[in-house]
């Protein structure tokens, strides 16, 4: 079985700072990660995502973020936070090649503080 | 491409009560799923249908739960005898998969937001 653990429920950054979300994963074949982010009201918009290949992918809004099949992880990340980041984010897992469903972790809400 | 639609935005019943809800994919695509999102938590995948075949049910799917896409298109997702236990934001996606390597790419509508009294 798959799931995701996100550390984390809330993490504050003062703006200009570095965003660290971070993601472990647990899945029996070689999975397919993401990113979603969810602004208030509005249903989920996808930031990155790994398949295969480079294990760092860049996503929209200057997010990135690193899959280290040895340590399970795939953390997001950005280099400098902007106000309009703050929004809740989620990783998912799903099954690589094999299926469609997307597993999700809890989520966690980032706030920018000015 | 007009994304994925989902009607209504929110719904309030009462318990006992049968709700229904729709959602429209982006247009053409094959792949259509359904997540229930409870307040703090992540989206749970209910169930997923390719065209109008529908190929997984979660667990979380009781019998008071039933989901169609006639035409694989547009899909229904409907609830009887609603509980209090059934608030919660239901999420529609969809996605394009052709050829053998899955993309996965999900594309999510806003939600029906059900409050069940």
């Amino acid at each position: 079985a798959q799931s995701v653990t996100q550390l984390g429920s809330h993490v504050s950054v003062s703006e200009g700072a570095l965003v660290l979300l971070r993601c472990n994963y647990s899945s029996s074949v070689p999975p397919y990660l993401f990113w979603y982010v969810q602004y208030p009201n509005q249903g989920l918009q996808l930031l990155l995502k790994y398949t295969t290949g480079a294990t760092l992918v860049k996503g929209i809004n200057g997010f990135e973020a690193e899959f280290k099949k040895s340590e399970t992880s795939f953390h997001l990340t950005k280099p400098s936070a902007h106000m309009s980041d703050a929004a809740e984010y989620f990783c998912a897992v799903s099954e690589g090649n094999q299926g469609g469903k997307l597993i999700f972790g809890q989520g966690t809400e980032l706030s920018v503080k000015p | 491409d007009t994304g994925v639609s989902q009607d209504p935005r929110h719904k309030i019943t009462k318990r006992g009560q049968n709700v229904t809800f729709r959602c429209d994919p982006i247009s053409e695509h094959n792949r259509l799923y359904w997540y229930r999102q409870t307040l703090g938590q992540g989206p749970e995948f209910l169930t997923y249908f390719q065209n109008e075949a529908q190929l997984e049910k979660s667990r979380l799917l009781s019998d008071r739960f039933s989901a169609e896409r006639p035409k694989g298109s547009f899909s229904t997702l409907e609830i009887q005898r609603t509980e209090q236990g059934d608030s919660a934001m239901y999420l529609c996606a969809s996605s394009l998969e052709s050829g053998s390597r899955l993309k996965n790419i999900q594309y999510f509508g806003a939600g029906t937001r059900l409050s069940v009294l």
